[in-house]
């Protein structure tokens, strides 16, 4: 079974470029979420979904970020205007939303921005 | 959602169970422990969850204390590939299963 497909893989990017990182999360799982990870905060949840629906984007980290999923199968995260300081591992995940179904995460997308 | 404390790293050898524990003092009666691992360069993975009872499945072993203040992942025979950071999580699967990342355990199996 196809897990989490993220893409792209890598992104090397100057600052100030759009970057837009894409989610395709597990069939039939109607819960997504978007991790960051970095050497110094760890990993840290940035926002997630329930049917298609943004629920908590408490952890973005400013409105140089946003995150939209037009339907079940697909997410984007944009951040408009690109900085050094975003440059971290973006990983997707998503989950059934009941009970306590675990989440399965994509193997990330690593981003430098110079 | 409940802090967790786990060791910093630990080795395991080859062949052996590799024992990780974690401490979740103030974990709340509708909190579930989840356990996770990293490989270096991959998303975190999936291992096992649970409320109260042990659970076993096909990867590994979760003891959860009767007072449920402590728990146990057990790896009944480690090999080199499941060197990786091993993170115990405490979640409330009410609010969206929302997961709370520490620092985790770094095991390394060697030969």
């Amino acid at each position: 079974d196809a897990g989490v497909i993220q893409s792209p893989r890598h992104e090397v990017t100057e600052m100030g470029q759009e970057v837009t990182l894409r989610c395709k999360p597990i069939s039939g799982h109607n819960s997504l979420f978007w991790y960051r990870q970095t050497m110094m905060r760890g990993l840290e949840l940035l926002i997630y979904f329930n049917n298609n629906v943004p629920i908590d984007d408490s952890g973005m980290p400013e409105d140089r970020f946003s995150a939209k999923m037009p339907n079940a199968s697909f997410s984007t995260l944009k951040i408009q205007p690109s900085e050094p300081r975003d440059s971290a591992v973006y990983f997707c995940a998503s989950r059934i939303a009941e009970g306590r179904q675990p989440q399965h995460f994509g193997d990330g997308t690593r981003l430098s921005i110079l | 959602d409940a802090k967790t404390t786990q060791p910093t790293s630990m080795d395991c050898a080859e062949g052996r169970a590799a024992n990780l524990p974690c401490n979740h003092s103030t974990i709340s009666g509708n909190e579930y422990v989840y356990w996770y691992r990293q490989i270096h360069s991959q998303g975190p993975q999936y291992i096992i969850h649970g409320l109260k009872n042990n659970e076993t499945n096909e990867m590994a072993s979760l003891i959860i204390t009767e007072d449920r203040k402590s728990s146990t992942l057990i790896l009944p025979h480690a090999t080199l590939r499941d060197t990786a950071v091993y993170y115990c999580i405490v979640s409330y699967t009410g609010g969206g299963n929302k997961l709370t990342f520490g620092t985790g355990t770094q095991l390394k199996v060697e030969l």
